[in-house]
């Protein structure tokens, strides 16, 4: 069946710009995360959804980043004046529940490159 | 200190070869411990989850050491389809769907 799914696949931008990301999890999977990879490191934990709702976003960098969902289903992460530093790979990852052993599938990412 | 850390290698090996990965974790609460791959520019992708008891796939063994708090990852038959980054992961605490990953170690598998 369909996996996760990201968009755009890269997106280049200037400073001071704001972007959106968007991601479409796998259909039923009630649980959604978004990841940060910046270039040579490990995967940073943005914020998490249980169904639209975003109990944890204790991993957004700063008030310019925010996220929703709707519909249980899509999620969108916005970047309002976009710095140098937000250039990374952003990844997106869906479960079916939101449980420690569950398995998190990955999208293949947005790469935004801010110049 | 780290949560998770990791020999970022590389290791280089010939095809055929044993190559082993550790990784060590802060938490002692952590329940769930997973290795994932990642190969060059690509989404991570589960490998195999890590129980107590230790646990293989084919040629993939995984192993858990609570009490030193390290987690194993043993390759053997090495391919040159194995060529990757191995990130290991452990959950944040006893129950928390909260996923913390270390920056990975990665392997290049020469022929």
């Amino acid at each position: 069946g369909a996996g996760v799914s990201q968009s755009p696949s890269n997106k280049v931008t200037e400073k001071g710009k704001d972007v959106e990301l968007r991601c479409d999890p796998i259909s039923g999977h009630t649980a959604l995360y978004w990841y940060r990879q910046r270039l040579g490191q490990g995967l940073e934990f943005l914020i998490y959804f249980q169904g639209n709702s975003a109990p944890d976003k204790s991993g957004l960098p700063s008030d310019r980043f925010s996220a929703e969902r709707t519909g249980e289903s899509v999620s969108t992460l916005t970047i309002q004046r976009t710095q140098q530093e937000d250039s990374a790979v952003y990844l997106c990852a869906s479960s079916l529940i939101a449980a420690a052993h569950d398995t998190q599938y990955f999208g293949p990412g947005t790469r935004l490159t801010v110049l | 200190r780290k949560e998770v850390e990791q020999d970022p290698g590389p290791f280089n090996v010939p095809e055929g070869a044993t190559v082993a990965f550790n990784c060590t974790y802060s938490n002692s609460a952590s329940q769930s411990f997973f290795w994932y791959r990642q190969d060059c520019r690509k989404e991570p992708k589960l490998l195999m989850s890590v129980y107590s008891s230790g646990n293989e796939d084919g040629r993939f063994t995984a192993q858990l050491n609570r009490a030193s708090q390290y987690i194993s990852l043993l390759i053997r038959d090495s391919k040159l389809s194995d060529s990757a980054t191995y990130l290991c992961v452990v959950n944040k605490g006893d129950s928390s769907y909260k996923l913390i990953f270390g920056s990975g170690t990665r392997l290049l598998v020469r022929p």
